[in-house]
């Protein structure tokens, strides 16, 4: 069984660039969600995909999309960097979106913009 | 709104203590809480789940509690290695938001 996996490892932009973020989720999973960690801070959850639907959304501006493919893989894009945009940026997929399907994250993908 | 506190920050212990991380809530509604386990850079790696209807899940040498009413979370780490140096982030699982809420996490040095 393959776990959740996460592209690139790392990444640096500068200011208002675009950027795409890729998550391949646990195999038989259908639901992705997305966090955001800064430096020194807990995970905050950014949005989830549910059979390629957005079911949640946090507190995060619109420059933050996402999209989920038939296959359950997930993007997380973000447009017009900006400085406080670097972080970790973590995945994790889990079953159904329900409460009690746990979910399992990958190894993250670090956003530095300068 | 769900605010998870973790204490202490950062913590700095020999090997082969016995320690405890704490971890408040502010909101009891929820479904379960999580214990993660995160190393530099890393993602995370779950140690211990445990729902809203349970007390306590053991794991090896770890064990985590739950109080819900009071809004706190232990977890407790037996005869600590220097393999367990770490941040330990605990979650909560909220009813309202159906969304993991996180601490800010305790930062755990163990030398040898």
């Amino acid at each position: 069984e393959t776990g959740v996996t996460q592209s690139p490892t790392h990444l640096i932009k500068t200011r208002g660039q675009q950027v795409t973020l890729r998550c391949s989720s646990q195999s038989g999973h259908n639901t992705v969600s997305w966090y955001q960690q800064a430096l020194g801070q807990g995970p905050q959850f950014i949005f989830q995909y549910y059979r390629e639907e957005e079911n949640g959304r946090g507190n995060f501006p619109p420059r933050f999309s996402g999209l989920q493919f038939p296959n359950y893989s997930s993007e997380l894009n973000v447009n017009a960097l900006e400085l406080d945009d670097s972080a970790l940026y973590l995945c994790a997929s889990s079953l159904g979106a329900g409460p009690s399907n746990e979910q399992f994250f990958g190894p993250g993908t670090r956003l530095t913009v300068l | 709104k769900q605010e998870v506190t973790q204490i202490p920050a950062a913590l700095s212990v020999p090997e082969g203590e016995n320690l405890v991380l704490n971890c408040s809530f502010t909101d009891s509604a929820i479904y379960n809480l999580q214990w993660f386990r995160q190393d530099p850079g890393k993602g995370l790696t779950s140690l211990l789940l445990i729902q809203s209807s349970q007390r306590e899940q053991t794991s090896g040498r770890l064990n985590a509690s739950l109080d819900k009413s009071s809004g706190r979370s232990t977890l407790y780490i037996a005869a600590s290695q220097p393999g367990d140096s770490a941040t330990y982030l605990c979650a909560v699982l909220n009813y309202n938001t159906d969304k993991l809420i996180f601490g800010t996490g305790t930062r755990l040095q163990v030398f040898p």
